[in-house]
């Protein structure tokens, strides 16, 4: 299957910083890429799409002004979290969705994932 | 809006066979189904694709009934490897995908 990488894996930071989440698609193009929150013991919430080259479409309630999403090129997408507050400590994972041999259609390939703490 | 699944969870002895739900009240275009353990990413199990597919792999099959807008999930003789919790994730024809609250499974010796 597809292999999709995220970096970094964990990130501390204090209340007030930016975090940037990098995620890529080593071995497919990705023509979409989707960013998900999970909090402990929950499921994955969408909170954007995005599309190579194009604006992310954000789910409602979901500030675009806080999470800035970037999809620069068909194996880039990153996600910037400003201003962290203890409150977005979360596990933030992407996934993305392309050309990938052998892979289903529409499936979408999964990063290992972000653990962020804001303190 | 989420898929409903059922049960919440579940407690097996190894051989033993499982069920899992999943339901919306939007019409589905396809059905996702996944296995995350904790502290990783979800791995991908297998896709049905609307016209009524089952599909299985290994001892874990699924159906997905468009009319009723429901699939299934079946683990049959589950190995302790099984367990962790299983989300299923529904889209209606676009790219974004719903996921269900997930259903934690666990397979105790």
């Amino acid at each position: 299957g597809a292999v999709v990488s995220q970096h970094p894996s964990w990130v501390i930071c204090k209340s007030g910083t930016s975090v940037k989440i990098e995620c890529r698609s080593l071995d497919f193009q990705a023509t979409t890429m989707f960013w998900y929150r999970q909090f402990p013991k929950q499921s994955l919430m969408l909170m954007a799409t995005s599309n190579e080259g194009s604006k992310a479409t954000y789910e409602q309630g979901v500030e675009k002004d806080k999470f800035l999403i970037n999809h620069a090129s068909l194996t880039l997408s990153t996600l910037t979290v400003t201003s962290a507050h203890p409150e977005d400590s979360s596990f933030y994972i992407c996934s993305a969705s392309g050309l990938a041999g052998g892979g289903a259609y529409n499936e979408q390939f999964f990063g290992p994932g972000t653990r962020l703490t804001v303190l | 809006q989420q898929p409903v699944q059922s049960p919440q969870a579940v407690i097996l002895r190894e051989g033993e066979d499982a069920v899992i739900n999943c339901s919306s009240s939007k019409a589905l275009y396809s059905v996702h189904w996944y296995r995350q353990k904790h502290g990783e990413a979800p791995v991908f199990l297998m896709i049905l694709l609307k016209g009524g597919e089952q599909k299985g792999h290994d001892k874990i099959s699924a159906s997905f009934n468009e009319k009723k807008q429901q699939s299934s999930l079946y683990l049959t003789a589950s190995q302790l490897s099984y367990s962790g919790t299983y989300f299923c994730a529904l889209t209606s024809g676009g790219n974004d995908m719903r996921f269900g609250a997930g259903t934690r499974l666990t397979v105790k010796p």
